[in-house]
């Protein structure tokens, strides 16, 4: 069956620190993979996405990584902040068909 | 200017009941859908709506139907609501045509549907 499990369902880390959360997918083929942010009584936010043919993409503190031979995703937030405490999603696009899959979150607090 | 918006933002009903929730987006995105996020927080997909044609439609019970009046509208259909009905349902749009696809999909603000 298909999956896209988030290692850890929530991550405590110290201010600072950089945060590093998993996606992993099995029998899925994605052309693109996406990271989502939602806090509490809020629909999830774009933060990035990352296609199959690239590796690493970046955008201020938050780093990407993607690996289709391991089927899985890296999302790191480097010197975190309390601001950056939320849940934290991945999702897949599968390619030839609209579809757009979410992972199960993982719910990130940085600790002052 | 809201760019997904659903209403209402809370619903509360008895079991048994027929209730919609409705969602327009003003981005002219191509595709709509539909998702439950239980008491774990898991985003499940239950619908999406590409150019008004049904593409996927996960193991959702017939009693949840989509109804699309144009490209700019969603709306979730619920007939006969039960105690496990009760989540927060979100709708979200994206682009899936040409150099847009794959892009960002935006949510609305959810729907929190309380069943009693």
């Amino acid at each position: 069956s298909q999956k896209i499990e988030q290692n850890s369902e929530a991550l405590n880390i110290q201010e600072g620190k950089t945060a590093t959360l998993t996606c992993n997918y099995t029998n899925y083929s994605p052309a693109y993979l996406q990271w989502y942010r939602q806090d509490p009584g809020r629909g999830p936010v774009f933060l990035l996405l990352i296609r199959e043919n690239e590796k690493e993409k970046r955008k201020e503190r938050l780093k990407v990584t993607f690996d289709t031979t391991l089927k899985q995703s890296l999302f790191h937030i480097t010197a975190s902040q309390p601001a950056d405490s939320a849940t934290y999603l991945c999702a897949l696009v599968t390619p030839g068909a609209n579809n757009l899959f979410f992972g199960t979150g993982t719910r990130l607090t940085v600790i002052p | 200017d809201t760019a997904v918006s659903q209403t209402p933002k809370y619903l509360v009903t008895q079991m048994g009941n027929d209730k919609s929730i409705k969602c327009e987006q003003n981005l002219g995105h191509d595709t709509m859908y539909w998702y439950k996020q239980d008491s774990k927080k898991f985003l499940k997909i239950m619908f999406s709506y590409n150019n008004k044609e049904l593409i996927i439609n996960e193991t959702v019970p017939n009693r949840f139907s989509p109804k699309s009046p144009d490209k700019a509208h969603l709306n979730l259909h619920i007939n006969s609501l039960e105690l496990g009905d009760s989540a927060v349902y979100f709708c979200a749009s994206s682009s899936m045509a040409g150099r847009g696809r794959g892009t960002e999909a935006f949510f609305g603000q959810g729907t929190r549907l309380t069943v009693v």
